[in-house]
């Protein structure tokens, strides 16, 4: 089945610096790649995903880059801000049904 | 539209007893899934189903668990005994796939503590 390992397992920037965090899957049919952020206490929310048609997908500070080849993606944070702090989730799916989740990077963006 | 609703929000329960967990989809949503988080172990999916019918549960842990879907607005995870190392979240999420659209949308979770 699909592994999908997450590193770093935490990260700490100063304010304004960028953040980047990497995900690697197994399975090549994987085609859907969500980024979930689960602040404390919180539920998962999506914050950007990726299918596997794209190579790169942006929304404001927030970008996804995808290398089908290597099976690997990436997050990338802009000019982070202290309310960016929480734990981020990556997922790989085939269908966009099944998500197998990495292990998680709790971001800490020092002010 | 409310989201995907479970109840109760918290659970405490001692060793030995059924606990039952519940959630409603989003209305429209075609499938729903069970997860459980915990520190050690992360974000594991349990089960999930599409229209009402279980497709994979190879994620349940062992026989004292088990989780139905009798209709398209309500599922239930149901432990029975629980046991202390049940302690987690569980979280269920519900999607659609009309339209190729393949968000999870995640309720607020249980936190379930046994003692």
């Amino acid at each position: 089945g699909e592994n999908v390992e997450q590193h770093p397992s935490t990260l700490s920037v100063q304010e304004g610096d960028s953040a980047v965090i990497k995900c690697t899957y197994s399975d090549s049919a994987s085609n859907y790649f969500p980024w979930y952020k689960q602040e404390l206490g919180k539920r998962p929310q999506l914050i950007i995903d990726i299918r596997s048609n794209v190579g790169e997908k942006k929304d404001q500070r927030i970008a996804v880059t995808l290398n089908k080849t290597a099976k690997h993606f990436s997050l990338h944070i802009t000019e982070t801000q202290p309310e960016d702090s929480a734990v981020y989730f990556c997922a790989a799916s085939k269908k966009g049904n099944k998500l197998v989740f990495g292990a998680g990077t709790i971001l800490r963006v020092k002010s | 539209d409310a989201g995907v609703i479970q109840s109760p929000r918290h659970e405490v329960t001692e060793m030995g007893q059924e606990v039952t967990l519940r959630c409603k989809p989003i209305s429209g949503h075609d499938y729903l899934f069970w997860y459980r988080q915990t520190m050690m172990r992360g974000l594991e999916l349990l089960i999930y189903f599409n229209n009402n019918v279980p497709i994979d549960d190879s994620g349940m842990p062992e026989d004292r668990f088990s989780a139905k879907m009798p209709n398209a607005s309500f599922s239930t995870l149901k432990i029975q005994p629980s046991e202390p190392r049940d302690s987690a979240v569980y979280f269920c999420a519900s999607s659609s796939t009309g339209g190729a659209v393949y968000e999870q949308y995640f309720g607020p979770g249980t936190r379930l503590t046994v003692t």
